[in-house]
């Protein structure tokens, strides 16, 4: 089936620290999608894309839908303790998800 | 506000036993989505309904099935449970089919022993 290939897999910071990852498809997706989930909880929806080359806010979050709908990343500026999770990107087509496979971002005291 | 309900948040069973789980969306919301999520993986899309019609189908055993009721609360049926059917499973909703945003419950996370 499909995959995302989401990078890095795991993140290591401080807090204050601005933070990148991003997910690139051998498909392209209609929609992607950014969510956020805590140990046994489900995912947060954290920022929506609709458009390609699109590039949305949403507080210390920004992320863009590729050009070629292949690809996108998330940023998050100036890391807090409560943004450590697992973070997913997911691209939709028809009705289903396909999720990337999670960045683990975990801040430093 | 209100959000996806999924009942029950853990649910313990034997091999071969059968199991049901239910999802109630967030008012209004008329599509729901099923995904499942094994240990350290991704969740994988399972079936979606629209207006109480199977509207997506991904990787659902035949061992599952599923449906939306007329008040748009689905249920997930799952039968002759194996051990690698334990799981969180999600429900999820959305206001409209096709590009919509996805709202996920709290998971059921389900232990087959």
């Amino acid at each position: 089936g499909q995959q995302l290939n989401q990078s890095p897999q795991s993140m290591f910071i401080q807090e204050g620290e601005d933070v990148s990852m991003n997910c690139t498809s051998s498909s392209i997706f209609n929609t992607w999608l950014w969510y956020k989930q805590d140990p046994g909880e489900g995912p947060v929806l954290l920022i929506a894309l609709y458009k390609a080359g699109e590039l949305t806010s949403n507080g210390r979050l920004t992320a863009q839908f590729g050009i070629t709908r292949k690809d996108s990343f998330l940023n998050i500026s100036a890391s807090i303790p409560s943004d450590v999770g697992i973070y997913f990107c997911a691209g939709q087509q028809n009705e289903k998800l396909t999720f990337g496979t999670g960045t683990r971002l975990t801040i430093i005291p | 506000a209100a959000g996806v309900i999924q009942s029950p948040r853990h649910l313990i069973k034997e091999k071969r036993e059968t199991a049901t789980l239910k999802c109630y969306p967030i008012p209004r919301h008329d599509t729901v989505y099923w995904y499942q999520q094994g240990p350290g993986q991704d969740p994988q899309f399972l079936i979606s309904f629209y207006e109480k019609m199977q509207s997506d189908k991904g990787s659902i055993p035949d061992r599952f099935s599923a449906q939306q009721f007329s008040d748009y609360h689905s249920e997930l049926n799952m039968s002759s449970l194996e051990l690698g059917d334990s799981a969180l499973y999600f429900c999820a909703s959305s206001l409209g089919t096709g590009i919509y945003e996805q709202y996920f419950g709290p998971g059921t996370r389900l232990t087959v022993t």
